[in-house]
């Protein structure tokens, strides 16, 4: 299977405790997102980047939170102090560098803290 | 106010009917469009991009207004396996990410 991936699928997790999630995305892909999505809303956007580089990250994105993509392969996504808040569906996607060109979804990682 | 507003529904229709849903967007200077389509506890699939001119993708037929800013989607000859989750989608200039609404859940019955 040559799409998107995500590890874990699930996790569960106690509050203040930390996560890690990891994204692989289709590797001829340079650009790589980042989504969270809770129940009954659509997915919203957190942090975006080409290649290596971190471009945009919304404010949605706390303290908390921190995204890497350390060799503009494979990216990271951490939350430090882990609330119930942060339960959520975390989703990768990636894309080619061509404007209006579609984003591939990951399966996602369904987080719970309880 | 929410970037993309959509009807939640469920519409409910039988196996061969036709339904059809909009969204509306506020940014008027969105300029890609998209419905994706998301099963339940699945990842969002692009099911198609929406043209200013209306496009037909099979059963499928999707419209852009853009005076009144509001992007529909039409479902001819339901099937059971069009039952799903439809979201609009919408996407600025220059800009990377999609912008979602909350989406609108289609069941298709026997």
């Amino acid at each position: 299977d040559t799409g998107v991936s995500q590890n874990p699928r699930h996790k569960i997790t106690k509050r203040g405790q930390n996560v890690t999630f990891r994204c692989d995305p289709i590797s001829e892909h340079n650009r790589l997102y980042w989504y969270r999505q809770t129940l009954g809303q659509g997915p919203e956007f957190l942090t975006y980047f080409q290649n290596e580089a971190q471009l945009e990250k919304s404010r949605l994105l706390s303290d908390r939170f921190s995204a890497e993509r350390p060799k503009g392969s494979f990216s990271t996504l951490e939350i430090q102090r882990t609330e119930q808040g942060d339960s959520a569906m975390y989703l990768c996607a990636s894309s080619l560098s061509v404007a209006g060109v579609e984003q591939y979804f990951g399966p996602g990682t369904r987080l719970t803290v309880t | 106010r929410k970037e993309v507003e959509q009807d939640p529904g469920p519409f409910n229709v039988p196996e061969g009917a036709t339904v059809a849903f909009n969204c509306t967007y506020s940014n008027s200077a969105s300029q890609s469009f998209f419905w994706y389509r998301q099963d339940c506890r699945k990842e969002p699939k692009l099911l198609m991009s929406v043209y200013s001119s209306g496009n037909e993708d099979g059963r499928f037929t999707a419209q852009l207004n853009r005076a009144s800013q509001y992007i529909s989607l039409l479902i001819r000859d339901s099937k059971l396996s069009d039952s799903a989750t439809y979201l609009c989608v919408v996407k600025r200039p220059n800009d990377y990410k999609l912008s979602f609404g909350a989406g609108t859940t289609v069941t298709v019955r026997a």
